[in-house]
């Protein structure tokens, strides 16, 4: 079965400050990658998603960008953090022709 | 465009007693999945149950059961004989199959209080 393992579990950044947060995923070939994020006490907001290797689409406008360099891994970064960038961010992975989508453990942001 | 609506941002239980989470949503796609994740304080995302559209009959895993009625547009969630450890927040989602069945989106929550 499939495995994402999302680092790190908590990050606090300056303001201005550049973000890397990496997913990789194990158990599983091409799968659909996604990165959403979670405003305190709020639902998920899609962000990213792609269907292969260097394929990105972008849901919502804003200072993040993501890129996959390999089939099994996503990277979600940003050059200059704002503090409304603060939030918990959720890697996960949907493979084409099931139903589930599976999630990693997510990262806790804050921007200070 | 694909939209999810949990209108309930909180709600209250006694433990042992059943609960209904609602859930609407809309789509133009005939062919769609429906689900329902918990998540706890610990902030992971739990897979609880999936709705496929063209699923004669409501699915069930367990205590958990999604009621689903197509024409409403309705896909609630019940958990039967609550109890203390489904205190949670509780997420409705919908993927279109249509579309590729790329995305994923996402209800506001409803945060679940199982009282003792």
């Amino acid at each position: 079965s499939q495995t994402i393992h999302q680092w790190p579990a908590t990050l606090v950044q300056p303001v201005g400050s550049p973000l890397s947060l990496e997913c990789t995923v194990e158990g599983t070939s091409n799968p659909n990658l996604y990165w959403y994020r979670q405003a305190a006490g709020r639902g998920l907001q899609l962000l990213f998603y792609s269907v292969g290797i260097g394929q990105i689409s972008s849901e919502v406008p804003q200072n993040l960008s993501a890129s996959r360099p390999q089939d099994r891994q996503f990277i979600l970064s940003s050059k200059k953090l704002l503090l409304s960038d603060s939030g918990f961010y959720l890697c996960a992975c949907h493979i084409p022709g099931t139903s589930e989508a599976f999630f990693g453990q997510g990262t806790r942001l804050t921007v200070v | 465009a694909q939209k999810i609506t949990q209108t309930q941002p909180g709600m209250f239980v006694q433990e042992k007693e059943a609960v209904t989470l609602d859930c609407t949503y809309d789509t133009s796609d005939p062919s769609y999945g429906l689900f329902w994740y918990k998540q706890p304080s610990s902030g992971e995302m739990i897979f609880l149950i999936y709705q496929g559209s063209y699923d004669q009959q409501n699915a069930t895993e367990g205590r958990y059961s999604l009621n689903f009625q197509k024409a409403r547009k309705s896909a609630n969630l019940v958990i039967s004989a609550s109890q203390l450890g489904d205190s949670a927040m509780y997420f409705c989602a919908m993927r279109d199959f249509g579309a590729g069945g790329f995305k994923t989106i996402f209800g506001a929550g409803t945060r679940l209080f199982v009282k003792a």
